[in-house]
């Protein structure tokens, strides 16, 4: 079946440093990819997504190419603040699914000053 | 204005109980979801419901019902509360359920209910 699998967190940066968060999934077909975030005590937002390979998301200085040959979808940002600090969710979605997202497991960044 | 909404945002009740989370959507999308968050933050779809038609259902404790009076509303009833059922509970909406190569389709989360089981 479906799955994603996410690098383990947490992740600790200092501010203004280089983020990569790995993202590598399993899916028959052609899914669409996403990344949500979740700040503390809050729901979850989309990030960004993709919807076939080789197109780019990014948002808030976030980045994540979709690349069907590593069938992975890592997200990037050049340089991180405090303010990104939250719990990032990796999530595909495959054909005739009936829009059923499945999640990697979290990573959780902390950023400090 | 809020686009998902559920109420209530804390829940603390005791085992046993039955309990009752709402959720409205007002983005005029076709779908809607439950989906449980447990404590290690693992997300996981419950059902989905497509214009008050149930889709997905993963294989849930039947003590859990939803509800779906129309388009905009998927409500989640749970009958007696066990200690595991204590989790975060995300509604979302979408369009439609097509969200596979292609789609212009996004998921909608609402602000989840914090559901603790004493």
């Amino acid at each position: 079946g479906n799955s994603v699998t996410q690098m383990e967190g947490p992740v600790t940066l200092s501010e203004e440093a280089f983020l990569t968060i790995n993202c590598t999934y399993t899916a028959t077909g052609y899914p669409s990819l996403f990344w949500y975030v979740q700040y503390p005590g809050e729901g979850l937002q989309l990030l960004l997504k993709a919807t076939k390979a080789d197109d780019k998301g990014s948002n808030k200085g976030f980045e994540a190419t979709y690349r069907k040959e590593t069938t992975s979808f890592h997200l990037e940002k050049g340089s991180v603040q405090v303010s990104d600090s939250a719990v990032y969710f990796c999530a595909l979605s495959g054909d005739n699914q009936g829009g059923k997202l499945i999640f990697g497991q979290g990573t959780e960044l902390s950023v400090k000053p | 204005d809020t686009a998902v909404s559920q109420t209530p945002k804390y829940l603390v009740t005791q085992m046993g109980n039955d309990k009752s989370i709402k959720c409205e959507q007002n983005l005029g999308h076709d779908t809607m979801y439950w989906y449980k968050q447990d404590s290690k933050k693992f997300l996981k779809i419950m059902f989905s419901y497509n214009n008050k038609e149930l889709i997905i259902n993963e294989t849930v404790p039947n003590r859990f019902s939803p509800k779906s009076p129309d388009k905009a509303h998927l409500n989640l009833h749970i009958n007696s509360l066990e200690l595991g059922d204590s989790a975060v509970y995300f509604c979302a909406s979408s369009q439609d359920g097509s969200l596979g190569q292609g789609s212009r389709n996004t998921i909608y989360f609402g602000e989840g209910s914090w559901l603790t089981v004493v």
